[in-house]
């Protein structure tokens, strides 16, 4: 089946740093790809939506300055978190759908665990 | 937008008893309904899914229904075992392999053994 993968899993970070997640599909090609944020026995909420080789879509209230992405490839996105400060602390996670097999299906990474200190 | 609720949010179930979880969606375009299951700290895992051109669905102990006029799904465990307790999440989207899944708030279920 197909296959999506995060990096890192788990990142603690100071305050003030940026932190960068990648989410890779491994096994067929996503021109989309998209990005969530999951707080503790909550839901996973959408922050965005990333386009191959063009920019990426925000979801209302999501600051798209702070949560840069960047999707270079059919198979890379990127989640830059910005200047981090604690109340970013929280799992994100990724999903890719692998279009032309089943519309809307989506696949999702194992989530990045970050912490900022 | 899309705005997906689910009731209940917790939900405690004798082993071997049946579960049910209720949602209900807001855009009328919306014709794709997945439901995830995940267990603390892992990924949302796709358990069941429909589309609005069937009404039910079944797959051994799991079964999904929609009501496309009333906007509302439900999915339905039988029998349920131990390792069925994790968070359910019900979603909702529109036609097109690009359109975001939006979710619901989750059910935390429990099956006592």
């Amino acid at each position: 089946g197909a296959v999506v993968s995060q990096h890192p899993s788990r990142v603690i970070c100071k305050s003030g740093t940026s932190v960068k997640i990648e989410c890779r599909s491994l096994d067929f090609q996503a021109t989309t790809m998209f990005w969530y944020r999951q707080f503790p026995k909550k839901s996973l909420m959408l922050m965005a939506t990333s386009n191959e080789g063009s920019k990426a879509t925000y979801e209302q209230g999501v600051e798209k300055d702070k949560f840069l992405i960047n999707h270079a490839s059919l198979t890379l996105s990127t989640l830059t978190v910005t200047s981090a400060h604690p109340e970013d602390s929280s799992f994100y996670i990724c999903s890719a759908n692998p279009a032309g097999i089943l519309p809307n299906e989506q696949y999702f990474g194992p989530g990045t665990r970050l912490t900022v200190t | 937008g899309e705005n997906v609720e689910q009731h209940p949010s917790t939900l405690s179930v004798q082993e071997g008893d049946s579960a049910v979880i209720k949602c209900t969606y807001s855009d009328s375009a919306s014709n794709y309904f997945p439901w995830y299951k995940q267990e603390l700290g892992k990924r949302p895992q796709l358990i069941i899914d429909i589309r609005s051109n069937v009404g039910e669905k079944k797959d051994q102990r799991i079964a999904v229904t929609l009501n496309k006029t009333a906007k509302h799904f439900s999915l339905h465990i039988t029998e349920t075992q131990p390792e069925d307790s994790a968070v359910y999440f019900c979603a909702a989207s529109r036609s097109g392999s690009y359109d975001k899944v939006i979710f619901g708030p989750g059910t935390s279920l429990s099956v006592i053994p």
